[in-house]
């Protein structure tokens, strides 16, 4: 079956504008995750979401970072005002539930000029 | 303290050498799962193997295999006979059951074959 999938797979942006990530979760996953992935660097938890409950933001680096899930599937994480620090990949995963495998899709690279 | 320490930051061997990646990990949870994930350089995490705390029982898929060991906390990776296309970011991961069920990462063993 489909994988996670993300798009785009490359966003290149001035600083200072609003950027939007998508993530198409494994249908019938009801957990979904974001994370960044600085250059070399380790996987940084941004907000998961977990059926109908209320996410949890509490990786979120600042107020500049939001999320939403609409319908228990596609999840939006949005970016405003972006700064150059905010370059990095951002990897989308799911799962069947949070204490299971999680299945990553292929990220997003975001270029902030 | 790390959680999930993944104390070889980078690993280089020649191929078909056999190459073994450490993960020690801390919890005091009596239940909690243990995975593996491959980084080749394309960049999408691959999931290898999840290991509940109950199951000490060593695993081998073909060439890998993985020894748990609750006694020294240790969860390591073993590629037997390695190839160039092993060559990746390998993480190690721990979600404890009863905290709050987010993974928590090593931050990773960059694994270089050696032509």
């Amino acid at each position: 079956g489909a994988g996670v999938s993300q798009s785009p797979s490359n966003k290149v942006t001035e600083k200072g504008k609003d950027v939007e990530l998508r993530c198409d979760p494994i249908s019938g996953h009801t957990a979904l995750y974001w994370y960044r992935q600085s250059l070399g660097q380790g996987l940084e938890f941004l907000i998961y979401f977990q059926g109908n409950s209320a996410p949890d933001k509490s990786g979120l680096p600042s107020d500049r970072f939001s999320a939403e899930r609409t319908g228990g599937s596609v999840s939006t994480l949005t970016i405003q005002r972006t700064q150059q620090e905010d370059s990095a990949v951002y990897l989308c995963a799911s799962s069947t539930g949070t204490q299971e495998t999680q299945y990553f899709g292929p990220g997003t690279r975001l270029l902030v000029l | 303290a790390q959680k999930v320490t993944q104390a070889q930051t980078e690993i280089s061997v020649v191929e078909k050498e056999d190459v073994t990646l450490d993960c020690v990990y801390e919890t005091r949870d009596t239940t909690y799962y243990l995975f593996w994930y491959k980084q080749p350089p394309s960049g999408e995490l691959v999931f290898l193997i999840r290991r509940n705390s109950f199951d000490e029982q060593n695993e081998i898929s073909g060439r890998y295999s993985w020894n748990f060991q609750k006694s020294t906390s240790s969860f390591n990776f073993t590629i037997t006979a390695s190839q160039v296309v092993d060559s990746a970011v390998y993480f190690c991961a721990l979600i404890e059951v009863n905290r709050d069920d987010k993974i928590i990462f090593g931050k990773g063993t960059r694994l270089h074959i050696l032509p």
